[in-house]
């Protein structure tokens, strides 16, 4: 059974406190690897799309790497507007169809 | 960016009574669409995949009965909630895939269904 596991579950940083949120998983024929932001009462806005280990990608203070196990969203420097719950999901191929599978989401709180 | 709609953001029904979802790709041709669903401080649960033209696949545990899923274009995919009970009430999420080399979905800004 695939698995998606996102750490810390909540997380609380001072404005330019740099940090990382990790989302380690489980899958077999792993296709993909998505980061998302949610707000409350959302939907959740897309961030990022990681395809192979080893790949990184950058989005202004956010950057998304991953490996075979694990991937971690950095945060440098963050901003009050920043918080938010951010979700991590893996598409893999599933009895013959592809699945998406979310962690739980780690919620960011950022303090000025 | 891509960007996915969902109507209506917000309803109230009564017990016993249907509602329908909309959910549009508005700027691009989705492959498939995904209907989610979302429990206060809980994480997105996949309810079932869409694809145009052919019969959506539910996940397990989720009644095919109530939950119809119509998927009538590229761009269009409804969520039919039958016979709404109170516990049907929560957040619901579509999503649209944009498939090929770059596999990415996107999602629509959500439902809230209350059910009275």
């Amino acid at each position: 059974e695939d698995q998606v596991t996102q750490s810390p579950e909540a997380l609380r940083l001072q404005e330019g406190e740099s940090s990382s949120l990790n989302c380690s998983y489980t899958v077999s024929g792993l296709r993909g690897l998505f980061w998302y932001r949610q707000d409350p009462g959302k939907g959740p806005e897309f961030l990022f799309t990681l395809y192979s280990a080893g790949e990184e990608k950058e989005k202004e203070r956010l950057k998304a790497t991953l490996t075979k196990k694990e991937s971690f969203l950095h945060i440098t420097a963050p901003k009050p507007e920043d918080s938010a719950t951010y979700l991590c999901a893996v598409l893999a191929n599933s009895g013959g169809y592809q699945k998406v599978t979310f962690g739980t989401g780690t919620k960011l709180q950022v303090i000025p | 960016g891509a960007v996915v709609s969902q109507h209506p953001s917000w309803v109230i029904c009564k017990s016993g009574t249907s509602v329908k979802i909309e959910c549009r790709s508005l700027d691009f041709q989705a492959t498939t669409m995904f209907w989610y669903r979302q429990f206060p401080k809980q994480s997105l649960m996949l309810m079932a995949t869409s694809n145009e033209g052919s019969k959506a696949t539910y996940e397990q545990g989720v009644e095919k009965d109530k939950f119809l899923i119509n998927h009538a274009s590229l761009t269009l995919s409804t969520l039919t909630v039958t016979s709404a009970h109170p516990e049907d009430s929560s957040f619901y999420i579509c999503s649209a895939r944009v498939g090929g080399t770059k596999d990415t979905q996107y999602f629509g800004p959500g439902t809230r269904l209350t059910v009275l």
